[in-house]
């Protein structure tokens, strides 16, 4: 299976810019997804295939990246960005999700 | 607007089946796969399989195999999840949700399992 890793976590500030990476073991193509998730809900899709914003998610949100590191990045970071981010990737066979990062404000 | 409504949360005995649904509304449930996906307390999220309602097809994740069956009810656009059984492993929410270009652009508001004697 393919293996998307992802830092833990991170402490960032309002205001400033944050970068949330995930790699996989081998390439997936652009094929990868960014998900935010707070305590007791359901996962929300942030980025679709690398760098494609759904309609209604805020342009803070971004994301970049190709074959095996890719990188999801919040700027400026809101309060209201307290959660967990997942990256998926869906290019090989099982669809596979990252550990999390959980963003924590300063 | 699409929604994805899922059952209430299950408290069941090691060894024993439990049959959790997601019951859609807002589009054509026989058009999309139904997915559906395992988070384990602190642990991440699992693909576990998909089902086609418009035909019943179904693909499984190979560590899924033997311990879960999906079916659907086109009548009703409701799908179902089938754990047997159950150990304590299996305790965790388990999400349905649709794909949108690969990605899942819907989820159910989660179900969870708890097995305990």
């Amino acid at each position: 299976d393919t293996v998307l890793t992802q830092s833990p976590a991170l402490a960032v500030s309002p205001g400033e810019r944050v970068s949330i990476s995930c790699r996989a073991s081998e390439g997936v193509n652009s094929y990868v997804h960014w998900y935010q998730q707070k305590p007791g809900h359901q996962p929300k899709l942030l980025i679709y295939k690398a760098s494609n914003l759904p309609s209604g998610v805020p342009a803070r949100f971004s994301g970049s990246g190709s074959g095996t590191d890719f990188t999801l990045t919040i700027d400026p970071v809101e309060a209201d960005d307290t959660a967990t981010y997942f990256c998926q990737q869906s290019w090989n066979d099982p669809w596979t999700f990252g550990g999390g990062t959980k963003l924590e404000l300063k | 607007q699409v929604q994805l409504q899922q059952s209430g949360a299950e408290l069941v005995k090691p060894g024993s089946s439990v049959k959790i649904s997601c019951k859609a509304s807002g589009y054509t449930f026989t058009s999309y796969d139904m997915h559906w996906i395992k988070q384990q307390p602190g642990n991440g999220l699992e693909w576990i399989g998909w089902i086609y309602p418009g035909n019943g097809n179904t693909k499984y994740n190979q560590k899924f195999n033997g311990k879960t069956t999906l079916t659907a009810d086109k009548s009703s656009s409701t799908a179902y999840m089938q754990l047997s059984s159950l150990t304590s492993a299996d305790s965790a929410v388990y999400f349905c949700a649709i794909p949108y270009r690969d990605s899942y652009a819907h989820w159910g508001q989660g179900v969870m399992v708890t097995v305990s004697s």
